[in-house]
């Protein structure tokens, strides 16, 4: 099956500093990826859909200044959370499609990030 | 707008036993994909089954079924001989036709399996 890698798993940082977050497809070419935020016992929130080569579309309400998202290669996806505050503290998770159209997502282990 | 909905947050079920997870949406279109998701306290969501709204016949995958009803707009999922594994969160997922992207997901059930 396809494998998509995130890292870090966890991270904790200071408030105002700038943390970055690496999705992987390990074994297949993903075009399109998307990140997720998660908050505890709740759902997944789409942020964005990542494209390689060209600009991610965000979500509405979701700051693009704030989370910047790169797709840079067709394996590589990194979410970089900028000037981080407390209330950026979340789970987040990133997922790929795969080319062959299954329909399903294959998702990330997450990044927990906590901002002191 | 297309909505996912999980009216129950927790469930329990005992070792060996069986339950069924309960998902309704809304749409409008006709042929779309539908998925349970499972998230185990690791984190990593995986697929547990999917289904294709053409498809009449319900998806199966060793203990785990589904109950499509089209019409109802309704797609359970019955975990039978539930083991201590199967413990996560559910989360039912809706899948428009021809977007590629959007997913749709429903708030998730906590399951609890009693040994």
């Amino acid at each position: 099956g396809a494998v998509v890698s995130q890292h870090p798993s966890w991270v904790i940082c200071k408030s105002g500093t700038s943390v970055k977050i690496e999705c992987r497809s390990l074994d297949f070419q993903a075009t399109t990826m998307f990140w997720y935020r998660q908050f505890p016992k709740q759902s997944l929130m789409l942020m964005a859909t990542s494209n390689e080569g060209s600009k991610a579309t965000y979500e509405q309400g979701v700051e693009k200044d704030k989370f910047l998202i790169n797709h840079a290669s067709l394996t590589l996806s990194t979410l970089t959370v900028t000037s981080a505050h407390p209330e950026d503290s979340s789970f987040y998770i990133c997922s790929a499609r795969t080319r062959w159209n299954t329909g399903e997502l294959f998702f990330g282990e997450g990044s927990r990030l906590t901002v002191l | 707008a297309q909505t996912v909905t999980q009216s129950q947050p927790e469930m329990s079920v005992q070792e060996a036993e069986t339950v069924t997870l309960s998902c309704t949406y809304d749409t409008s279109e006709s042929d779309y994909y539908l998925f349970w998701y499972k998230q185990p306290p690791s984190r990593q969501m995986i697929l547990v089954i999917r289904q294709e709204a053409y498809k009449q016949q319900n998806a199966t995958e060793n203990r785990f079924s589904v109950n499509f009803q089209k019409a109802a707009k309704s797609f359970s999922l019955k975990i039978s001989d539930s083991q201590l594994g199967d413990a996560a969160m559910y989360f039912c997922a809706y899948r428009p036709p021809n977007t590629g992207n959007q997913f749709y997901f429903g708030t998730g059930t906590s399951l609890t399996v009693i040994p």
